[in-house]
């Protein structure tokens, strides 16, 4: 039981496109979703916050305008990366939230970016 | 502040060797703790967890962490070191105020045949 998918698992775009990655939590219902970066040989840095209905909550130093993220069902939240730009590549990976067991995080396989 | 910190960034051992991972973390209440461990392109997967109650902790793979409230420690041990636990290891304590996880740096561990 409770599975993350993440899609696609890995993408290629041009330097100014947008690109939807999708969140799922598959067999639970996620009251709340996380979304990471994570940079070669680093660790994960948390960008923002999402609760179902509600907007997300971003992270200092994270825009908003460039990092869109919809929470629209209780198993469903996706990332919009804007007008995408080579620094934006990256390995994104989304956690979903187990409703009443707290801080407990199940996370999804992740998602490479790349940026032309 | 709120911080975990793995102070050993690359552990090579021999396959069959006994391991153990340290992990050190800063938080005012008691912390939720966690070991995750990343295979090369992959998401995280969960070890352990810590909440309350036995301060040794069995997880999944063979791995067990001890919670030393004394020494603000969560490391992890293995007694026999497989080939296929090489990976990257994540230490992480969970905020009871906002929910999030803050990681440590990682340690990538390599396992000599």
């Amino acid at each position: 039981g409770a599975v993350v998918s993440q899609h696609p698992s890995w993408v290629i775009c041009k330097s100014g496109t947008s690109v939807k990655i999708e969140c799922r939590s598959l067999d639970f219902q996620a009251t709340t979703m996380f979304w990471y970066r994570q940079f070669p040989k680093q660790s994960l840095m948390l960008m923002a916050t999402s609760n179902e209905g509600s907007k997300a909550t971003y992270e200092q130093g994270v825009e908003k305008d460039k990092f869109l993220i919809n929470h629209a069902s209780l198993t469903l939240s996706t990332l919009t990366v804007t007008s995408a730009h080579p620094e934006d590549s990256s390995f994104y990976i989304c956690s979903a939230g187990l409703a009443g067991i707290y801080n407990e995080q199940f996370f999804g396989p992740g998602t490479r970016l790349t940026v032309l | 502040a709120q911080s975990v910190t793995q102070p050993d960034i690359h552990i090579t051992v021999s396959e069959g060797a006994s391991l153990e991972l340290r992990c050190n973390y800063s938080y005012g209440a008691t912390p939720y703790l966690f070991w995750y461990v990343q295979s090369p392109g992959q998401g995280l997967q969960l070890l352990l967890k810590y909440f309350s109650g036995d301060t040794l902790v069995q997880g999944i793979k063979g791995f067990e962490a001890e919670f030393k409230r004394s020494q603000s420690s969560f490391n992890l041990r293995k007694p026999s070191v497989h080939w296929s636990d090489a990976a990257e290891y994540f230490c992480a304590v969970g905020s009871s105020n906002t929910g999030k996880l803050i990681f440590g740096q990682g340690t990538t561990l390599q396992v000599k045949p």
